[in-house]
């Protein structure tokens, strides 16, 4: 089972600073499967990235997605008051998926 | 557009089976795209993936609820389920059935695109 691991565990930033945030593969993943999703309080999980790189349909431009190797990074370029969440990155493999472990974004 | 909508008891006794259904509207459980997901969340931590089911019934578990998972689909009812045996306290979580779309045709491939709102379900004496 491929294990996700993310960090910092929690990142707290002023608005319109850019926070980045990570999420590492403990082995090869299908670029193709990995997505971002954003976790507001009392909702559900909303899906931000798809493909590692390409936003989801109303997903503002300050979200975006990277891939290098086994690591994965997802960039707010101007955090928003509305940003306030907690991200998890989350992958299919051989019809096993897994979630990271989340990083908590607070807005100062 | 689909809707998922889970159900079943809120409070579930140590030792009992934790049984929850998920009921789909707004399109066929019968599509050759899809994986029926159950994802639970404890309070104040994480998701975790508990397993998926594919509309023929083939499924796919996470490796440390294996041996007491079970998830069925009912293509009568456009429903699928979960049965989680001799739960503990660790097993208390919100729990969400979600769908995931794996095919190159689907918009887009390879996400949880819906969820449903959730159910807590306690476990407790």
């Amino acid at each position: 089972e491929v294990v996700m691991t993310q960090s910092p565990a929690t990142l707290s930033l002023s608005p319109g600073e850019r926070a980045t945030l990570s999420c590492r593969a403990s082995e090869s993943v299908t670029i193709s499967q990995l997505s971002w999703y954003q976790q507001r309080p009392g909702q559900a999980p909303r899906l931000l990235i798809y493909g590692a790189f390409s936003r989801a349909t109303g997903i503002p431009v300050r979200f975006s997605g990277s891939a290098s190797g086994t690591d994965f990074t997802l960039s707010i370029s101007s955090l928003q008051p509305e940003d306030s969440a907690v991200y998890y990155c989350q992958q299919d493999h051989r019809y096993s998926w897994t979630f990271g472990q989340g990083t908590k974004v607070e807005i100062k | 557009q689909l809707h998922l909508q889970e159900s079943g008891p809120g409070l579930v006794k140590p030792s009992e089976t934790l049984s929850l259904t998920c009921t789909v509207s707004g399109g066929s459980i019968i599509n050759i795209t899809n994986f029926w997901a159950w994802v639970r969340q404890p309070p104040g931590e994480g998701l975790e993936w508990i397993g998926s089911v594919y509309y023929s019934g083939t499924t796919y578990y996470s490796s440390s609820l294996k041996s007491r998972v079970t998830i069925s689909v009912d293509m009568s009812k456009n429903q699928f389920s979960l049965n989680l045996r001799s739960v503990t306290a660790a097993d208390t979580a919100l729990y969400y059935c979600a769908v995931y779309c794996s095919a190159g045709d689907c918009n887009p491939p390879n996400v949880f695109d819906t969820w449903g709102q959730g159910t807590m379900v306690t476990v407790s004496s």
